[in-house]
């Protein structure tokens, strides 16, 4: 089992700049969640799945965030237009069988935007 | 709504000593609770979980925490401390049975001194 598998582990980007962040879940598991974690404000859930669906979108922040899960194996957080308020370490987690069984945590992705 | 109250943003604690990290969370409903920890430039880590039955949950590396329905708190705690347990201690809940969110306290920080 390779874990949750994150990729790039660190961008650095400019403003104005298209960022994507992309995450591979465990095998099997069918709920996968984005949170991002800043000094300021801890950990916060942008948005989870289910079986691919967006069950919760009310945390992501603006409009330029979107989130997408094409299939059980992957998804992809997409910021346009980047902005350096974006700077936060992204994490991707995921579970089967509901949050009793708690989440397994990516390593996240050091987001920098100038 | 479901939140959670770590009181701790820090907690310096001599190795080998006892440490307590509290936490309070607030529900209308029913919950599960969680403890993770993230050490440096890793993503978080299920340490112990409570779902229901027996208060006191033990967990991984010595750790264990007390449900208190009464105090609405569960407190993670440790009787002896390596250097090894410094790391950021983030407690969490759930609400039973509605979805698959998990809510992150903030984090406590806990600094072993030599």
């Amino acid at each position: 089992d390779a874990g949750v598998i994150q990729s790039p582990r660190h961008e650095v980007t400019e403003m104005g700049q298209e960022v994507t962040l992309r995450c591979k879940p465990i095998s099997g598991h069918n709920s996968l969640f984005w949170y991002r974690q800043t000094m300021m404000r801890g950990l916060e859930l942008l948005i989870y799945f289910n079986n691919n669906v967006p069950i919760d979108d009310s945390g992501m922040p603006e409009d330029r965030f979107s989130a997408k899960m094409p299939n059980a194996s992957f998804s992809t957080l997409k910021i346009q237009p980047s902005e350096p308020r974006d700077s936060a370490v992204y994490f991707c987690a995921s579970t089967s069988m509901g949050a009793a069984r708690g989440y397994t945590f990516g390593s996240g992705t050091r987001l920098t935007v100038v | 709504a479901q939140s959670v109250t770590q009181l701790d943003s820090q907690v310096p604690v001599f190795e080998e000593a006892p440490v307590e990290l509290r936490c309070n969370y607030s529900s209308s409903v029913s919950v599960y609770l969680f403890w993770y920890v993230q050490y440096p430039n890793q993503g978080l880590q299920l340490l112990l979980k409570y779902l229901s039955g027996s208060t006191l949950v033990k967990g991984i590396n010595g750790f264990e925490a007390e449900f208190n329905k009464s105090q609405t708190s569960f407190h993670l705690r440790k009787p002896s401390v390596h250097i090894s347990d410094t790391a950021e201690y983030f407690c969490a809940v759930s609400a039973l049975n509605r979805d698959d969110k998990i809510i992150f306290g903030k984090g406590t920080r806990l600094h072993i001194l030599p």
